[in-house]
């Protein structure tokens, strides 16, 4: 199947620091990428669904300005996750569609763990 | 609301016995239907998709599903669990009406028991 790749796969960092996570899809191009938030023993939840070269498209409740998202290129997406705090650790996950092949796939990243002390 | 219901968060079964992992949706029309699995810190891998046709599909690591249009169900099964199973398993729909999004239930941890 398709290769996406997230990294890093784990971060720690300060309060009110920064931190931007990549995604990049390695053998096709992707139009469109997804992020995910997933807190321990439960589901996923999406953030935002990243387009490339617009802006992307958050769900209800997920602050712009706190998750930014760029989608610059077919293969990368990044989400910077801004003036981070504790409540915003959590396993960050992306994924994305190859429209040349099975266009009803997703394919995931290994996930981004991220502790904010 | 559309919805995914996984009933069961964790499924123990012997290695070498069959196994189970339930999964039922409320969505109107006719959605599109997947299983993934989870394996520790990574992220999800695709199992199998139902779409039309025969409502027996099979996929990945010997794993099959069925879907049941008038339950509303997509179970998953495999006649014979192996140690390696041992992993977390979400069910996931995709709405026609939603484009893209996917929405996922909140995972059965498979426990396979040697």
């Amino acid at each position: 199947g398709a290769v996406v790749s997230q990294h890093p796969s784990r971060v720690i960092c300060k309060s009110g620091t920064s931190v931007k996570i990549e995604c990049r899809s390695l053998d096709f191009q992707a139009t469109t990428m997804f992020w995910y938030r997933q807190f321990p023993k439960q589901s996923l939840m999406l953030m935002a669904t990243s387009n490339e070269g617009s802006k992307a498209t958050y769900e209800q409740g997920v602050e712009k300005d706190k998750f930014l998202i760029n989608h610059a290129s077919l293969t990368l997406s990044t989400l910077t996750v801004t003036s981070a705090h504790p409540e915003d650790s959590s396993f960050y996950i992306c994924s994305a569609r190859d429209l040349t092949r099975e266009t009803h796939i997703q394919y995931f990243g290994a996930g981004t763990r991220l502790s904010v002390l | 609301a559309q919805s995914v219901a996984q009933p069961e968060d964790q499924v123990n079964v012997a290695e070498g016995n069959p196994l189970t992992v339930k999964c039922t949706y409320s969505v109107s029309g006719n959605p599109y239907l997947f299983w993934y699995v989870q394996y520790p810190n990574r992220g999800l891998q695709f199992l199998l998709k139902y779409i039309t046709g025969d409502n027996l599909v099979k996929g990945s690591y010997g794993f099959e599903a069925e879907f049941n249009k008038s339950q509303t169900s997509f179970h998953l099964k495999k006649p014979s669990a192996l140690v390696s199973d041992s992993a977390l398993y979400f069910c996931a729909v995709r709405p026609l009406n939603r484009d893209d999004k996917i929405i996922f239930g909140k995972g059965t941890r498979l426990h396979i028991l040697p």
